[in-house]
């Protein structure tokens, strides 16, 4: 069955950078897109961007460019998520989805990985 | 890229229907027919409930169903079930850079 396992919790400090990973599972790794969706307390959900594991070409949402990297390592069927110059507005749930076919489509979801930014 | 608009709160009787709506522009959900809705229970990852405004995923309950007219998209949920009590959010493709773009959310109660 089509997994997406994520890694565990972060704290950070203001300034930092955090990296988290997404392991897929379950069906062809490079078929799919990934997005990165993140979600504040109590708040809503927020596109951060995609990436083609195939190809490695990504999108960002215009508010993280500059502040967000996505790569993949195809060999593990794994997924990462970079974002830079953490602040205490970044302090979130951070999920990858599975993109089926359209961009909107998230149909497989991670569990999350809660990102703590406190000094 | 502005959220998409949906009301904060709705709420229905077991057994009744209720529809909830989701307004952008013609820049997303007028522009595209790629709209979806996600149910999310506390503390859990979000499910897809509709894609491409209209269809349903294998394994998710004929109960649900969506449309739009013009820049409002809906998800309606027909016989209200305990087990719909959730938070439902939509989201729309935009053709900007921010390629997608969610509602606020809306928290179905059934009473």
């Amino acid at each position: 069955q089509v997994q997406l396992v994520q890694s565990g919790a972060e704290v950070k400090k203001p300034g930092a950078s955090v990296k988290v990973s997404c392991r897929a599972s379950g069906y062809t790794f490079t078929g799919y897109d990934i997005n990165w969706v993140r979600q504040a307390t109590g708040q809503g959900l927020e596109w951060m961007g995609w990436m083609n594991p195939n190809s490695g070409n990504t999108g960002y949402a215009q508010k993280f460019q500059g502040r967000v990297t996505m790569t993949r390592n195809a060999s593990i069927n794994t997924a990462y998520m970079e974002l830079s110059s953490l602040r205490s507005e970044d302090t979130a749930v951070y999920y990858c989805a599975r993109a089926r076919g359209a961009v909107t489509n998230s149909d497989y979801w991670g569990q999350g990985t809660q990102v703590t930014v406190s000094s | 890229q502005s959220a998409l608009t949906q009301p904060a709160s709705v709420s229905g009787s077991p057994g009744q229907s209720i529809t909830i709506s989701c307004t952008g522009t013609s820049s997303d959900v007028g522009g595209y027919n790629y709209v979806s809705w996600y149910q999310q229970h506390p503390g859990t990852a979000p499910k897809l409930m509709i894609y491409e405004v209209t269809n349903r995923p294998s394994g998710v309950s004929n109960r649900f169903s969506g449309s739009k007219s013009g820049n409002t998209a809906s998800l309606t949920i027909s016989g209200l079930q305990a087990e719909d009590e959730a938070d439902y959010y939509c989201s729309s493709y935009t053709g900007s850079s921010t390629l997608v773009v969610f509602g606020g959310g809306t928290k179905l109660t059934v009473l």
